[in-house]
């Protein structure tokens, strides 16, 4: 079976200074990674994702993650936070084996960015 | 490229009333949807997989008869709340699966998302 563990739920960060989200997870078989961002009242919009290439995958807006299989993380990282860097940060595994491509969420990491 | 659309963005019925909700994928098409809901301040629960041309599969503890499921064609899915009740209220989103990656070796199951339906019942 698979989960995600987002060890945050809020993160609060000065404007400038970097950024860290962390995401565990536990996957039976090959996983693909994604993390999403999701501002108030909106949809998800996918900023990066895994796929079994590099392990160090760049995604929009400056942000990137990298996929260390022997501590099954996946931590989010940018390194000068913006004020519009400020909603909701999901962290998502997909067994790429289930023909089913269900997506299983984390709970979601708050990001606050102080001016 | 991988738009997908909600219609409406938000929707108020008094209860007992049924509502439709639209996903449509803008630019590719979709033989796989999900629909999804969010209640305030928490992450995302699968409610059921959508597939063109075929019933939908519920995930555990969702009432199929309650929220139809309707994939008619490989840009549509409708989800409708048959005599909503206030407890239904929620934000329900879609997402949609690019067939483009079908078939690849490198396929990542990419969803691209809705913007979302906020759905109030009074």
């Amino acid at each position: 079976a698979q989960s995600v563990t987002q060890l945050d739920s809020h993160v609060s960060v000065s404007e400038g200074t970097p950024v860290l989200l962390r995401c565990n997870y536990s996957s039976s078989y090959s996983p693909s990674l994604f993390w999403y961002v999701q501002h108030p009242n909106k949809g998800l919009q996918l900023l990066l994702k895994y796929t079994s290439a590099a392990t160090l995958v760049k995604g929009i807006n400056g942000f990137e993650a990298e996929f260390k299989k022997s501590e099954t993380s996946f931590h989010l990282t940018k390194p000068s936070a913006h004020m519009s860097d400020a909603a909701e940060y999901f962290c998502v595994v997909s067994d790429r084996g289930d023909s089913s491509y269900k997506l299983i969420f984390g709970s979601g990491t708050r990001l606050l960015v102080r001016p | 490229g991988a738009v997908v659309s909600q219609h409406p963005s938000r929707v108020i019925c008094k209860s007992g009333t049924s509502v439709k909700i639209e996903c449509r994928s803008l630019d590719f098409q979709a033989t796989t949807m999900f629909w999804y809901r969010q209640f305030p301040k928490q992450s995302l629960m699968l409610m059921a997989t959508s597939n063109e041309g075929s019933k939908a599969t519920y995930e555990q503890g969702v009432e199929k008869d309650k929220f139809l499921i309707n994939h008619a064609s490989l840009t549509l899915s409708t989800l409708t709340v048959t005599s909503a009740h206030p407890e239904d209220s929620s934000f329900y989103i879609c997402s949609a699966r690019d067939n483009r990656l079908a078939g690849q070796i490198s396929s990542t199951d990419t969803q691209y998302f809705g913007p979302g339906t906020r759905l109030t019942v009074l």
